[in-house]
């Protein structure tokens, strides 16, 4: 069974662009978690999407943003970028139980640059 | 505010010994604490989940244990292997109203030396 795949895997963009990032879950899983990565923050959870609908949300601010798509494939999508937007942004997912109790499964992640 | 703090930051072991991580969090109200294993430059790898009924749960060498009423959990790695030179990230979520949010900790660096 394919893992979590995550596209693309580098992404150079400049202040005020936008991005979008796309999350492919294991085949059947159906929830799917974002999250960002910074050396000086680490990891943070940004959403968390099960059958379509945003079930859990961090602490971000607006311009970040996502969908989840009816087989399960998932976007995340930066607005206004910034230059503390630079990370790894790294996407898991779970067969349902998400952040419950379920095994949650990452993919390599999309390392972005902002400049 | 929920915390999640992990002991030591750092730590050298030489390959074949024990080690003992250490992860502190004041998360409420709790939902369950996960440890996750996370090489350079990959994804995390889940090894273990515990609920708060849960007080040890081992996955190969790895055993965590949680104590709900000290608000602590540990990750003992037995008998150390190269390959376990990784970072090891503490995860505790919270759960309200059906919603559970994740607090990572900062992580353990963990580096085995032959």
């Amino acid at each position: 069974k394919a893992g979590v795949t995550q596209t693309p895997r580098y992404l150079i963009k400049t202040r005020g662009q936008q991005v979008t990032l796309s999350c492919s879950p294991i085949s059947g899983h159906r929830s799917v978690s974002w999250y960002q990565q910074t050396p000086g923050q680490g990891l943070q959870f940004l959403f968390e999407y099960f059958s379509e609908t945003q079930r859990n949300k961090g602490n971000f601010p607006g311009r970040f943003s996502g969908r989840q798509f009816s087989n399960s494939r998932s976007e995340m999508n930066v607005s206004t970028l910034e230059l503390g937007d630079s990370a790894l942004y790294l996407c898991a997912s779970s067969a349902g139980g998400g952040l419950g109790t379920d095994t949650q499964y990452f993919g390599p992640g999309t390392r972005l640059t902002v400049l | 505010k929920n915390q999640v703090e992990q002991s030591p930051q750092s730590l050298i072991i030489l390959e074949g010994k024990n080690c003992t991580l250490q992860c502190n969090y004041t998360v409420s109200p709790f939902s369950n604490l996960r440890w996750y294993k996370q090489d350079t430059g990959r994804g995390p790898v889940s090894l273990t989940i515990m609920t708060f009924s849960e007080n040890t749960k081992s996955n190969g060498r790895y055993t965590a244990t949680l104590d709900a009423d000290t608000k602590q959990s540990s990750l003992h790695i037995t008998a150390s292997q190269l390959s376990d030179s990784a970072s090891y990230i503490c995860v505790v979520s919270g759960a309200s109203g059906g919603s559970y949010i994740p607090t990572f900790g900062r992580g353990t660096s963990l580096i085995v030396h032959p």
